[in-house]
């Protein structure tokens, strides 16, 4: 079946640790996204990466960080620089077409915890 | 500036009952795309709609309907007959053709559904 897969479904973090989160896709999307979703909160974008190799901030990149080696796969690293990185992490993918007509796809999301 | 405003923080209906959630959108894009997005319980956002700012036809879908008005800059959402199952979060998001893999997230309207 097509879909975004997340892991893990939680992910506790310790002080000062780096915790990476997981998320591949087999739609044969080009573009894949990032967002954090806080509590009675709407998502919040913070990497986008449009091809292979490349990516941009979003509105909250501090503390984070991510690659794009494959065009399955993005994984978003939670630095020892997010100092409140509690919160549900949600990944998308859409194709990428003109003026904004795409549609992202959402994963199942990670919840992280900090220990 | 682009915004999404989601004014019902929380609904609560009977069963049965019709429903209406509103959203209100600002984007000085002539050419842009809303969206309504679903996040039940487990968490994962599930597409339910895109239209964009050239189609102001109101859409149905089963007992979904949506009506788009530029305007006001509004595009609500309607369940009529509610269900338990549409007891949910529900994400209104703003795409404008100027801003590159940027989806805008309404704050989210939490639907309750009581039987």
């Amino acid at each position: 079946d097509g879909g975004i897969t997340q892991s893990p479904k939680y992910l506790f973090r310790k002080e000062g640790q780096n915790v990476t989160l997981s998320c591949e896709q087999n739609l044969n999307h080009d573009a894949m996204y990032w967002y954090r979703q806080d509590p009675g909160q709407g998502l919040r974008l913070i990497y986008y990466s449009q091809i292979v190799n490349d990516f941009q901030k979003g509105d909250i990149a501090e503390g984070y960080s991510v690659s794009r080696e494959k065009k399955e796969s993005f994984p978003l690293t939670v630095t020892s620089a997010q100092k409140n990185p509690t919160a549900f992490y949600l990944c998308a993918s859409s194709t990428i077409l003109d003026r904004g007509r795409e549609t992202q796809y959402f994963g199942p999301g990670t919840r992280l915890l900090v220990l | 500036a682009q915004k999404v405003t989601q004014a019902q923080t929380e609904i609560s209906v009977v069963e049965k009952e019709d429903v209406t959630l509103d959203c209100v959108y600002e984007t000085r894009d002539t050419t842009y795309y809303l969206f309504w997005y679903k996040q039940p319980p487990s968490g994962e956002l599930v597409f339910l709609i895109r239209r964009n700012s050239f189609d102001e036809q109101n859409e149905i879908s089963g007992r979904y309907s949506w009506n788009f008005q530029k305007s006001t800059s509004s595009f609500n959402f309607t369940i009529t007959a509610s269900q338990v199952v549409d007891s949910a979060v529900y994400f209104c998001a703003l795409h404008g053709s100027s801003n590159t893999g940027k989806l805008i997230f309404g704050q989210g309207t939490t639907l309750q559904v009581k039987p």
